[in-house]
């Protein structure tokens, strides 16, 4: 799996954009990179992934460097909903790993009113 | 989007005592559910990968007599944890892949969790 890093830690004001950054530079040619975030006691959640063009949905936008070795997740208005720990997630066809999530330690984004 | 549930959402048990947590998809069929285990501030660590009608897939070091993993049906999967002891006290989630839909391209669903406390 490739290994990813991420700042432990990021605060934001409220209606703010928010750039929570990735470094992925194992990543391999076939890795899709997603996306989750899990709000306190809850499940992870969807949030978006892509493999080398920048995406668009309702929730974020996702930023991936041409070398596709890092990227960047981008709330363009935060909102205390927001708040939660971050994952970003290689997912690739490698060795056993096929189509399993392994999770790394994430970036807790605290927002502020 | 697809709705993945679990239950209980939280439990006590004595100490000996074997729980069982269900994961349920309500609108989509699975063939695969993945189970995880959340320690308190850490990361999620997989634990096994459960495949409709055949033997579950255990990650090194979870030990498969201890926490048994049955998927019946396309819809549901089981995770019990046997002789359970306050170390195994944690935090269960389960995540499910739309039948059909396994490509990497596509998205998990989690449930909302189960918090198992063992007193």
């Amino acid at each position: 799996d490739a290994k990813t890093t991420q700042p432990n830690s990021m605060e934001s004001n409220e209606e703010e954009p928010v750039h929570l950054p990735c470094n992925h530079s194992t990543i391999s040619g076939t890795d899709y990179i997603h996306w989750y975030r899990q709000l306190p006691s809850q499940g992870p959640e969807y949030v978006i992934h892509g493999l080398t063009s920048n995406v668009n949905n309702r929730m974020a936008s996702l930023a991936i460097a041409e070398d596709r070795k890092s990227s960047t997740l981008i709330l363009h208005r935060a909102t205390l909903r927001d708040a939660a720990v971050y994952y970003c997630i290689p997912r690739g066809v490698g060795g056993t790993s096929y189509g399993k999530l392994t999770f790394g330690q994430g970036t807790i984004l605290t927002v502020h009113p | 989007g697809a709705v993945v549930s679990q239950h209980p959402s939280w439990v006590i048990c004595k100490s000996g005592t074997s729980v069982k947590i269900e994961c349920r998809s309500l609108d989509f069929q699975a063939t695969t559910m993945f189970w995880y285990r959340q320690f308190p501030k850490q990361s999620l660590m997989l634990m096994a990968t459960s495949n409709e009608g055949s033997k579950a897939t255990y990650e090194q070091g979870v030990e498969k007599d201890k926490f048994l993993i049955n998927h019946a049906s396309l819809t549901l999967s089981t995770l019990t944890v046997t002789s359970a002891h306050p170390e195994d006290s944690s935090f269960y989630i389960c995540s499910a892949r739309l039948l059909g839909r396994q490509g990497l391209n596509t998205e998990a669903f989690f449930g909302q969790g189960t918090r198992l406390t063992v007193v």
